[in-house]
């Protein structure tokens, strides 16, 4: 198995431009979350989706950013417009079942920097 | 709502040393628990992970870590540390059986570690 796959794996872009950041998960996998990654917050879930379905949005931080999965093998976190404060890794892991002691395997990350 | 704390941000240890790494959570019922290891530039790898029963679990890499109730801590422990261990560690807390099946999990800060020739 490819593991958890995202692209891109690096983003440079400036304030105010449109990011879309994209997310494969294991295939079988039924759970997917997407977290944030910055120095003063560490790792922060900004969202989760069970079956396609979103379970629990609240860490999303501002309108600013939506996400969606059309379908069990595609995710996206999109950022419109982005702002400096936005850049991070961003991490998408899967899961399988829906508890929550299932392990969550993560992918590469996206480094996103935003100018 | 759960919350974890890693006291240390960064431990420098030598090569064949021992290693502890200490996570303490808050959570309102039992918790699961977690310690993810992050290479440079990778994304996170599972060690091992507390649910129920014994309290003192086995992990991949020769890591163990032990589960004190009183104590609100799940400390990470290696008896030999080798130079490939040097990485960021993460531990985190997963809402438990009653947690009415929120599946996030809440991440400590990580602790660096570095390890000395």
């Amino acid at each position: 198995d490819a593991g958890v796959i995202q692209s891109p794996r690096h983003e440079v872009t400036e304030m105010g431009q449109e990011v879309t950041l994209r997310c494969k998960p294991i295939s079988g996998h039924n759970s997917l979350f997407w977290y944030r990654q910055t120095m003063m917050r560490g790792l922060e879930l900004l969202i989760y989706f069970n079956n396609n379905v979103p379970i629990d949005d609240s860490g999303m931080p501002e309108d600013r950013f939506s996400a969606k999965m059309p379908n069990a093998s595609f995710s996206t976190l999109k950022i419109q417009p982005s702002e400096p404060r936005d850049s991070a890794v961003y991490f998408c892991a899967s899961s399988l079942g829906g508890s929550g002691m299932n392990e969550q395997f993560f992918g590469p990350g996206t480094r996103l920097t935003v100018l | 709502a759960q919350s974890v704390t890693q006291p240390d941000i960064h431990i420098t240890v030598s090569e064949g040393a021992s290693l502890e790494l200490r996570c303490n959570y808050s959570y309102g019922a039992t918790p699961y628990l977690f310690w993810y290891v992050q290479s440079p530039g990778q994304g996170l790898q599972l060690l091992l992970k507390y649910f129920s029963g014994d309290t003192l679990v086995q992990g991949i890499k020769g890591f163990e870590a032990e589960f004190k109730r009183s104590q609100s801590s799940f400390n990470l422990r290696k008896p030999s540390v080798h130079w490939s261990d040097a990485a960021e560690y993460f531990c985190a807390v997963g809402a438990g059986p009653s947690g009415g099946g929120a599946d996030g999990l809440t991440f400590g800060k990580g602790t660096h570690l570095i390890i000395q020739p």
